[in-house]
């Protein structure tokens, strides 16, 4: 089972480049989810989507976009990067997370970005 | 909207030795709370989740947490630490009905010999 697979694992950027992060899960679930990882400050929510074709904005959104044109693939969008946006960024998908049946959220590997 | 608050940064303990890792949690109505682990360079892997019922929860690897609806806490414990362990461990809090996790700042372990 491949789970929750993120694309690329490792980037450098150049501040002012774009680039995508791509997620893609294999599990049939509803909910997928962008996060970033900062030291001290756990996992914020950037974007998340409770379907295809819907997204919708977590903590912190700003500087990034998403989109979720079919139901296993979730993309991540950097429009400008900034070095501020170095981070390690994670995927995850859930069934319906409000039940009792689908309240596990599965990550990804993980993908380190660094904006010089 | 539900926090977390994992008051502990590090923790280093000694192999053998017990452990509690402490989390807080700030929602108004029954969470779902969850722990998950991250070892260096991985993605996080889900320990143990508490949403209804019995207020002491088995986790995998020996871990296990209590639910205090009074101290608003989901404490994360284990008898005894082995090197393994030594990772850092994540809090998280869900709403009944809701869409998103709300994750703690960590706690960083540390297990010497």
């Amino acid at each position: 089972n491949a789970g929750v697979t993120q694309t690329p694992k490792f980037r450098v950027l150049k501040t002012g480049q774009s680039m995508t992060l791509l997620c893609a899960q294999d599990m049939n679930h509803e909910y997928m989810y962008w996060y970033r990882q900062d030291p001290g400050m756990g996992l914020r929510l950037i974007h998340y989507s409770v379907g295809e074709g819907t997204t919708a904005k977590g903590e912190v959104p700003d500087g990034y976009n998403v989109s979720r044109l079919k139901k296993q693939n979730f993309l991540l969008g950097l429009e400008s990067a900034a070095p501020s946006q170095t981070s390690v960024y994670f995927c995850a998908s859930s069934y319906n997370l409000g039940t009792d049946f689908g309240n596990t959220i599965y990550f990804g590997e993980g993908s380190w970005l660094t904006v010089v | 909207a539900q926090s977390v608050t994992q008051p502990d940064i590090h923790i280093t303990v000694s192999e053998g030795a017990s452990l509690e890792l402490r989390c807080n949690y700030s929602y108004g109505a029954t969470p779902y709370l969850f722990w998950y682990v991250q070892s260096p360079g991985q993605g996080l892997q889900l320990l143990l989740k508490y949403f209804s019922g019995d207020t002491l929860v088995q986790g995998i690897k020996g871990f296990e947490a209590e639910f205090k609806r009074s101290q608003s806490s989901f404490n994360l414990r284990k008898p005894s630490v082995h090197w393994s362990d030594a990772a850092e461990y994540f809090c998280a809090v869900g709403a009944v009905g809701g869409n998103k996790l709300v994750f703690g700042a960590g706690t960083i372990l540390r297990v010497k010999s």
